[in-house]
């Protein structure tokens, strides 16, 4: 079984520039979320969606937003980047099995250098 | 709220030697944790997870955890350290506010040497 997909793996852009990053799911899974990684922050919680739907987000400025499609797939957007937004973002799939123990799994990541 | 607090950010052992990671947590709720590697270039990958069913987890690659209310602590153990051990490794919470929403500990960078 295929395991989660992000595209692009590398992305360069300039700040003020918009930017639009896509996960594919695990077959079968239903649930996406988006972390972002810095060096200086950790690993932070964007959002979740499931069934198309955002069902949990996490404390990041509305220049960052989503949406999943019907085929769960998920898709990221930033808007008016700044440098701070310099990160790597990991998608995560799961089962959802409507309990707070799933075990989600990652992709490989999309690494964002804003310039 | 729940938080997650691993002590050391780096950790130096020799092959063959123990590995130690050390784990708190903060819950208001009964805790899910979990503990995830990250190797160079790459996404994260589940080692373990603790469920209440039993405290101490066996996970992947040797590496064990053991759950202790009385200390909030959930610390990973492996008995021998290989070089292929060489990673970033990270505890993590699950939030009460959802079922996918993971809060990271800042994580400890293990460095394994000859």
């Amino acid at each position: 079984k295929a395991g989660v997909t992000q595209t692009p793996r590398y992305l360069i852009k300039t700040r003020g520039q918009q930017v639009t990053l896509s996960c594919s799911p695990i077959s079968g899974h239903r649930s996406v979320s988006w972390y972002q990684q810095t060096p200086g922050q950790g690993l932070q919680f964007l959002f979740e969606y499931f069934s198309e739907t955002q069902r949990n987000k996490g404390n990041f400025p509305g220049r960052f937003s989503g949406r999943q499609f019907s085929n769960s797939r998920s898709e990221m957007n930033v808007s008016t980047l700044e440098l701070g937004d310099s990160a790597l973002y990991l998608c995560a799939s799961s089962l959802d099995l409507q309990t707070r123990n799933n075990e989600q799994f990652f992709g490989p990541g999309t690494r964002l250098t804003v310039l | 709220a729940q938080s997650v607090t691993q002590l050391g950010s780096h950790v130096s052992v020799s092959e063959g030697a123990l590995v130690l990671l050390r784990c708190n947590y903060s819950s208001s709720v009964p805790p899910y944790l979990f503990w995830y590697v990250q190797y160079p270039n790459q996404g994260l990958q589940l080692l373990l997870k603790y469920t209440s069913a039993a405290t101490l987890v066996k996970g992947i690659n040797g590496f064990e955890a053991e759950f202790k209310k009385s200390e909030t602590s959930f610390h990973l153990t492996k008995p021998s350290a290989h070089m292929s051990d060489a990673a970033e490794y990270f505890c993590a919470v699950s939030d009460s506010g959802g079922y996918n929403k993971l809060i990271f500990g800042a994580g400890t960078r293990l460095a394994v040497h000859p």
